[in-house]
This record gives structure tokens, C-alpha cells and sequence, in this order.
């Protein structure tokens, strides 16, 4: 059976600071894993696509990795702004339309 | 704006009502989706449209019946629902149906069923 696991389930971080979240996923064959984000009250917004050839890519103070042997991605988010609290949710795609979505990161930053 | 625009934001029912979830893409896409997002779990496929036809129907109970008229609008018809039906609704749509082709949200549809 397909499946993501995120970790941490939710984190708490202070303005300024670095995270890191995590995704592994057994999901077979491999197309592309995608990191959303979802602000309260929105639906789920792109951050990054990464294909089985790639290993990092980012998106402005978003940088994902990829680790294709291991199944496994991160999301690290430099220097956290207000802005970024929100639900980050990792998203894996087999060779068709199907995705499997993990359960999310809920991430709260503070001033 | 996000292109895809679901309508209503929030919604209560009661479980004899009938009621429908509209969804309208801007976006030019061929493919439009439901979701189903309850707290602290992952989204759940519920329909598929390709072109106007339907491509999935993901063991979704009767209560809920899709419609896609035209490529631009889906809707979901709901009757005689139960209370663990309440969650966040998402509809998206993308180019195509193929797993390259990005998936594009609404804001959802907050639906609680008393």
C-alpha cells in the first residue's frame, strides 16, 4: 500500500529560526514527490516538484531535498516569518494520476 | 485568487438536508477533482473528471454525487449525510490528468453536518 509519513505532526518555532520537516513515503513506482502549503482557511498551495533526478531544489526561503534510495524528502524553511505558519503537506506521485498525501506538519511561528 | 473558487465557504446541514457544493475553475484545465479533508489526516480522493467524464469513483458512499456539466464547473450533491461527514471539502483541478500535471486548490468548502 502507498503511503507518506510526515514528521514532526506539528513544531512551534520563533521568528527568525530554521526547520526542517520530514516525509517518507513507500509509494511505488516513483514519479514525483511535491511539498504543499496550506495556510488556515485555504486549500493547498505548490511549492516545489522534484523529479526522481533530483535532489535539491528551492523556492525562495524553501529549499527540498530528495533522497530517492531512501524514499525520503525534507523541506527546510530558512529564517521562518510569521507568514509561514501554516500546514505543509508532502505529496508523492506514482505513475499515474494518484496521489498519496501524508497527514501534514503543522508549523506555528512565533514572534 | 486562486482560479479554482468553490462556493459556499462554510455550510451546516442537517443529516435530512440536501445540499450542493459548487466548484469553477478559471484555469482552462481538463481535469477537476473532489477532496475530502478531515483534521489530522490526509486528503481523501473522492471523484475524478476527465474531459466531462467521470474517471473515479473512490468507494464514496451514494450520499455524495458528483456532477461535472462542462470542463469549467463540478459540483457535489450531498443528501441525507452523517455527522462524520463534516470536514473540509477541496475541489482542484489541473491540465490534465497525468501525475506531472499540478494540482490547483480552492479554498474549500467547511461543511458540518448536526
Amino acid at each position: 500500500k502507498n503511503q507518506v509519513e510526515q514528521s514532526p505532526q506539528s513544531l512551534i518555532i520563533l521568528e527568525g529560526k530554521n526547520c526542517t520537516l520530514q516525509c517518507n513515503y513507500t509509494v511505488s513506482p516513483f514519479s514525483n514527490l511535491r511539498w504543499y502549503k496550506q495556510d488556515t482557511g485555504r486549500g493547498p498551495v505548490s511549492l516545489t516538484i522534484m523529479t526522481f533526478s533530483e535532489n535539491t531544489k528551492s523556492n525562495r526561503r524553501y529549499t527540498a531535498t530528495l533522497d530517492a534510495d531512501t524514499k525520503q524528502s525534507s523541506l527546510h524553511i530558512t529564517a521562518s516569518q510569521l507568514s509561514d505558519s501554516a500546514s505543509y503537506i508532502c505529496v508523492v506521485s506514482a505513475d499515474d494520476y494518484k496521489l498519496s498525501f501524508g497527514a501534514g506538519t503543522t508549523v506555528t511561528v512565533r514572534a | 485568487e486562486t482560479g479554482v473558487t468553490q462556493t459556499p465557504r462554510h455550510l451546516v446541514m442537517g443529516m435530512t438536508n440536501k445540499k450542493s457544493l459548487k466548484c469553477e475553475q478559471h484555469l482552462g484545465h481538463n481535469a477537476m477533482y473532489w477532496y475530502k479533508q478531515s483534521a489530522k489526516k490526509p486528503l481523501e480522493l473522492m471523484f475524478v473528471y476527465s474531459l466531462e467524464e467521470r474517471v473515479e469513483n473512490n468507494s464514496v458512499p451514494s450520499r455524495f454525487s458528483p456532477e461535472c456539466p462542462n470542463s469549467s464547473h463540478l459540483f457535489l450533491h450531498l443528501h441525507t449525510l452523517q455527522p462524520e461527514d463534516s470536514a473540509l471539502y477541496l475541489c482542484a483541478s489541473s491540465q490534465v490528468l497525468r501525475q506531472n500535471s499540478p494540482l490547483h486548490f480552492g479554498n474549500g468548502t467547511r461543511l458540518t453536518v448536526t
